[in-house]
């Protein structure tokens, strides 16, 4: 069963760079019919999509935080991982990585968020 | 504030069947397919319903969803005390090119 392993700091001070990693275990990062991403809820909040990869390197990011982050992928290591630069108290949240099932990333093709890491608390202070 | 608006709360008794409304727009439940999501005190969330109203294997049919225009409705039957959890509803919204989610209702099961 494909699980996801989320590793990073869990305090990060103000205007520096949240970085975090997720391993795909019991399955390859390398499949046509998944994108992988990251989901972010701040405490007592929703949830609000960051962006996603394919495992070719092509990205989509939420208009609200482009700026700021960025995802890459490495198949070598199956991994994905987030950087969120410039970040301030209203970034603090629990960060979840996640594989959408998906073929393209068109509302047509999306079944959902099927499978999620088991999160990470990310305080921003100083 | 969310594209995606839930009532807060929801709540129900043992055996009870209990609905929970989700209303969206054009842009996202209008013209796609909705999503119901299952958060336990301190867990990741767990996909319950996909694409309006499929459930994933090992989901109870217990747990149904329906879509029409622009709302989208979760509906729990036979109604556990395991069920108290936050649910959160999503959709895919075309402006956001991304799923886009509700804030969430927190179903208490007296």
């Amino acid at each position: 069963q494909l699980q996801l392993q989320q590793s990073g700091p869990g305090l990060v001070k103000p205007s520096e760079t949240l970085s975090l990693t997720c391993t795909v275990s019991g399955g390859s990062i390398s499949s046509n019919n998944y994108h992988w991403g990251y989901i972010r809820q701040p405490p007592g909040k929703g949830l609000e999509w960051i962006g996603t990869i394919y495992y070719t390197g092509n990205t989509h990011y939420n208009p609200s935080l482009k700026d700021r982050v960025s995802i890459s992928v490495d198949t070598s290591k199956n991994q994905f991982s987030l950087r969120l630069r410039s970040v301030t108290a209203a970034d603090t949240a629990v960060y979840y990585c996640a594989r959408e099932r998906t073929t393209d990333w068109y509302g047509i093709y999306y079944y959902g968020v099927d499978v999620w890491g088991q999160g990470t608390t990310v305080t921003v202070s100083s | 504030q969310s594209v995606v608006t839930q009532p807060p709360s929801a709540s129900g008794t043992p055996g009870q069947r209990v609905t929970i409304s989700c209303s969206g727009s054009t842009s996202n439940i209008g013209s796609n397919n909705a999503y119901w999501y299952q958060q336990l005190p301190g867990m990741a969330p767990k996909l319950l319903i996909y694409r309006s109203n499929q459930r994933p294997s090992g989901v109870p049919d217990r747990f149904s969803g329906s879509k029409s225009g622009t709302s989208a409705s979760l509906a729990i039957s036979g109604l556990r005390s395991e069920d108290e959890a936050d649910y959160y509803c999503a959709a895919w919204d075309d402006s956001l090119s991304g799923p886009v989610f509700g804030g969430g209702t927190k179903l208490t099961v007296l």
